[in-house]
């Protein structure tokens, strides 16, 4: 069964727009991590929040925790067409379950 | 280093035969596992292995085994190769033993079409 739900299922935005996307999992977590993924590739790993952080920062990414809704946001700041990929959220409490991802497609 | 590789990059397979997909890592990793991504499902664990000489199942195991002889790799045999295997498949590994603890570092995938 999946841990984690990701919303929307696809957002489309133009370049310089920022671009968030949440998550929702189901049972208790060590952490939380968010992937990306470009189309027809592996998965590349973005940012881990552990369950005692609430904020945390990478580049142009912004994660945000809240366990009491078990749910994060992953934003993503003056987006770019680079930035046209699937992003998956990951949680568990020993092994990882990934939710359905969110297609996100930046337009020039 | 390398990271994860997988091989082979495309497989086409009949129904009943089988296979193995080949995945390695040149990290010193503890922790290896498989996946597979459907269109729709977002990829859902089929073994994992937290250690040479150890294996476990994940949420999708049927059809599929594996071992861990060594730390570099961690093949995944198709037993008796069925239309629902079609998908594409992605080999993982990370330096805890607990893969929620660390970023996991994924293998290009394999994408496999059973006919």
């Amino acid at each position: 069964s999946q841990q984690g739900e990701e919303d929307p299922q696809a957002l489309s935005i133009q370049e310089g727009e920022n671009a968030t996307m949440n998550c929702s999992y189901k049972t208790s977590i060590n952490n939380l991590q968010w992937y990306r993924q470009n189309s027809g590739r592996g998965l590349v790993h973005l940012i881990l929040i552990r369950s005692n952080e609430r904020e945390k920062h990478s580049g142009r990414l912004r994660v945000t925790l809240d366990t009491s809704k078990k749910s994060s946001s992953l934003l993503i700041t003056a987006s770019r067409a680079a930035d046209t990929a699937s992003y998956f959220c990951a949680s568990g409490y020993s092994t990882l379950t990934f939710g359905k991802g969110t297609m996100l497609l930046v337009s020039p | 280093n390398a990271g994860v590789t997988q091989t082979p990059k495309f497989q086409v397979l009949k129904t009943g035969q089988s296979m193995t997909l080949q995945c390695a890592q040149d990290m010193n990793h503890e922790y290896m596992s498989w996946y597979r991504q459907d269109p729709g499902m977002g990829l859902r664990l089929i073994h994992y292995s937290v250690g040479a000489g150890i294996t476990d199942q994940g949420e999708v195991p049927n059809g599929y085994n594996v071992s861990r002889s060594t730390t570099e790799d961690f093949p995944l045999r198709l037993l008796s190769a069925a239309p629902s295997q079609t998908s594409v498949y992605f080999c993982a590994s990370s330096y805890s033993e607990e893969s929620s603890y660390n970023e996991q570092f994924f293998g290009p995938g394999t994408r496999l079409t059973v006919l």
